[in-house]
């Protein structure tokens, strides 16, 4: 079935260092792909998503890019902050299954002053 | 005005119990899900529901039992609770499947069982 890799965390950087998060996915169809990003303590909030190949998708500084030719939609931020340390999730949606959402493990960052 | 609520918070309960958990949105969705977030923070969606109509039901115990009165509720109910049964529990309510628009996600309900 439809799965999710993500690069294992902990990742701890110093602020305004640049940031990279790998995720890669394995598919049957042509899903949508997603960055979920949970704060501590509260629920998962959409970051960004891309609906098909060579799309980025942006928010609040941080950036990802569908590369079908990879299976791939890293995320990336220039300039960390402090308020940036949370768990952040790649997910993809397959319609072929049944358009759920299906998560990678998370990969927890901690951005220090 | 909170969008997904979930109540409550935290639930701490012994073996063998029965509990529920309750989810309300206010976002006029057609679709609400329950997910379970392990110690490792891996998730995996449970049960999803449209429409008060239950379209998704992964590999989960029939301990689990999803109810859905209205499309702004979804409970979950769990019976004869086990030490494995220990995670967080997330509602989210999207309208249209999860690759139309962005999952909207409760606090979660900390569950403990002793």
């Amino acid at each position: 079935g439809d799965s999710v890799t993500q690069m294992e965390g902990p990742v701890t950087l110093s602020e305004e260092a640049f940031l990279t998060i790998n995720c890669t996915y394995t598919a049957t169809g042509y899903p949508s792909l997603f960055w979920y990003v949970q704060y501590p303590g509260e629920g998962l909030q959409l970051l960004l998503k891309a609906t098909k190949a060579d799309d980025k998708g942006s928010n609040k500084g941080f950036e990802a890019t569908y590369r079908k030719e990879t299976t791939s939609f890293h995320l990336e931020k220039g300039s960390v902050q402090v308020s940036d340390s949370a768990v952040y999730f790649c997910a993809l949606s397959d319609y072929n299954q049944g358009g759920k959402l299906i998560f990678g493990q998370g990969t927890e960052l901690s951005v220090k002053p | 005005d909170t969008a997904v609520s979930q109540t409550p918070k935290y639930l701490v309960t012994q073996m063998g119990n029965d509990k529920s958990i309750k989810c309300e949105q206010n976002l006029g969705h057609d679709t609400m899900y329950w997910y379970k977030q392990d110690s490792k923070k891996f998730l995996k969606i449970m049960f999803s529901y449209n429409n008060k109509e239950l379209i998704i039901n992964e590999t989960v115990p029939n301990r689990f039992s999803p109810k859905s009165p209205d499309k702004a509720h979804l409970n979950l109910h769990i019976n004869s609770l086990e030490l494995g049964d220990s995670a967080v529990y997330f509602c989210a309510s999207s309208q249209g499947g999860a690759g139309n628009s962005p999952l909207h996600f409760g606090n979660g309900t900390r569950l403990t069982v002793t």
